[in-house]
């Protein structure tokens, strides 16, 4: 199987930060990633595909980028809406795997 | 798209789990259709998925203990997992992809609790 290694685990910041969510493929994934968005009692919501593709309706403070095996998510300017958990997924390879995730708090 | 999930959510340990996804608001043929579960202890785990067709993709960790299968003409899939334990307890959800674009829509996810 893939390993997803997600980092950091917890993320605390402030309304107006940009936060940095990195997600590692143990082997090559191509650009077939993944970024959600959880919070208490919902499903993930997704927020990029193939890496970079921002979904639609999702605001655009929410990019994803890649380098290799390296995959960021990055919040421009953290809103008080965006304080949930979050979670990579790779669909390249089976079975899919996802990072452990990553929350977001004040 | 809405997918609404259905099953039983106590389940005794050796039991089998059987949950039905029913996909309503858009096109059923075309796509892979998947079941994820989420646990405290193990985060989201995809456990497999299947095509209108009928051609199925399994987690090999659950070790030959489940089947998805699939009901095109009334737009719904399910998934059964035999011999649960306490480790199967997790909430379940249904979801359309990937394959291209990660899981776009998801069930409201149902909690089952294995438990003697």
């Amino acid at each position: 199987d893939i390993q997803m290694t997600q980092s950091p685990s917890t993320v605390s910041a402030s309304v107006g930060d940009r936060v940095t969510i990195t997600c590692r493929a143990s082997q090559s994934i191509r650009s077939w990633l993944a970024w959600y968005q959880q919070k208490p009692g919902q499903a993930p919501n997704l927020l990029i595909y193939k890496a970079s593709s921002l979904e639609s309706e999702v605001p655009s403070r929410f990019s994803g980028s890649a380098s290799g095996t390296d995959f960021t998510l990055t919040i421009s300017s953290l809103q008080p809406d965006d304080f949930a958990t979050y979670y990579c997924q790779q669909y390249d390879s089976y079975p899919y795997t996802f990072g452990q995730g990553t929350k977001v708090e004040i | 798209v809405q997918l609404h999930q259905w099953g039983a959510g106590l389940l005794k340990p050796s039991e089998t789990l059987s949950l039905t996804c029913g996909v309503s608001g858009g096109v059923f043929r075309g796509y892979f259709w998947s079941w994820i579960r989420q646990s405290p202890g193990k985060g989201l785990e995809w456990l497999g998925e299947i095509t209108d067709s009928g051609n199925t993709n399994y987690n090999p960790s659950l070790k030959n203990r489940v089947t998805m299968s699939i009901d095109t003409p009334n737009d719904r899939f399910s998934l059964t997992l035999t011999s649960v334990t306490a480790a199967d307890s997790a909430v379940y959800f249904c979801a359309r992809g990937p394959p291209t674009v990660g899981v776009r829509y998801w069930g409201q996810g149902a909690l089952v609790t294995v438990s003697s």
